[in-house]
């Protein structure tokens, strides 16, 4: 179906440190992957996307990888930062229409 | 430029009144969309506009919520009856014309039904 499945849901981190989000899709007409951070309070956030044509994306400390074949995608921040502590949600999309993971609330602890 | 204005922030009314919402999508965006987001998961698609026409509303409790976007750029959405199950804050997206563009957001409307 339309559903992407977003792991983990939870993600503490110590300053400095590497996170890695990952999520997994079903539907085969998925050829636009977004990644949104939600600070409290405020609407999502793009901070970085890839398309199904592509396999890797890179924009200073986040990167995504995506797996076509085996339907997976991922969000890898480095060197983590006190500000990179919000939720962060996978989304797929077809055509014109997205459809957002659960979200992963990361911390990042000084 | 200037971001998705929504307004109001915050709303608070009981159950069966009535409550509308009003978006300004980033100018010269063609697409807007609106979506509900329920605490603790992602953003669920409600409405899609292309200008002033509806694209998809599959997922838009027609009994109960209706949305509009006269002239193609400024929209209200509403809802009448609110039942408890709405709350949840309701978030504005626009993007450019076409597949796949980036939805930008507005900061959206948290919506509390006593």
């Amino acid at each position: 179906g339309e559903n992407v499945e977003q792991h983990p849901s939870t993600l503490s981190v110590q300053e400095g440190d590497s996170a890695v989000i990952k999520c997994t899709y079903s539907d085969s007409a998925s050829n636009y992957f977004p990644w949104y951070k939600q600070e409290l309070g405020k609407g999502p956030q793009l901070i970085i996307d890839i398309r199904s044509n592509v396999g890797e994306k890179k924009d200073q400390r986040i990167a995504v990888t995506l797996n076509k074949t085996a339907k997976h995608f991922s969000l890898h921040i480095t060197e983590t930062q006190p500000e990179d502590s919000a939720v962060y949600f996978c989304c797929r999309g077809s055509n014109y229409k997205l459809t957002f993971g659960k979200g992963t609330l990361l911390t990042v602890n000084p | 430029e200037a971001g998705v204005a929504q307004s109001p922030r915050y709303k608070i009314i009981e159950k069966r009144q009535s409550v509308a919402f009003w978006c300004n999508p980033i100018s010269g965006h063609a697409t807007l969309y609106w979506y509900q987001q329920i605490l603790g998961q992602g953003p669920k698609l409600l409405i899609q506009f292309q200008n002033n026409g509806v694209v998809d509303d599959s997922q838009l409790p027609k009994d109960r919520f209706s949305a509009e976007r006269l002239k193609g750029v400024d929209s209200t959405l509403k809802i009448q009856p609110a039942k408890l199950e709405d709350s949840a804050v309701y978030l504005c997206a626009s993007s450019s014309q076409g597949f796949n563009q980036p939805q930008h957001f507005g900061d959206g409307t948290r919506l509390s039904i006593l």
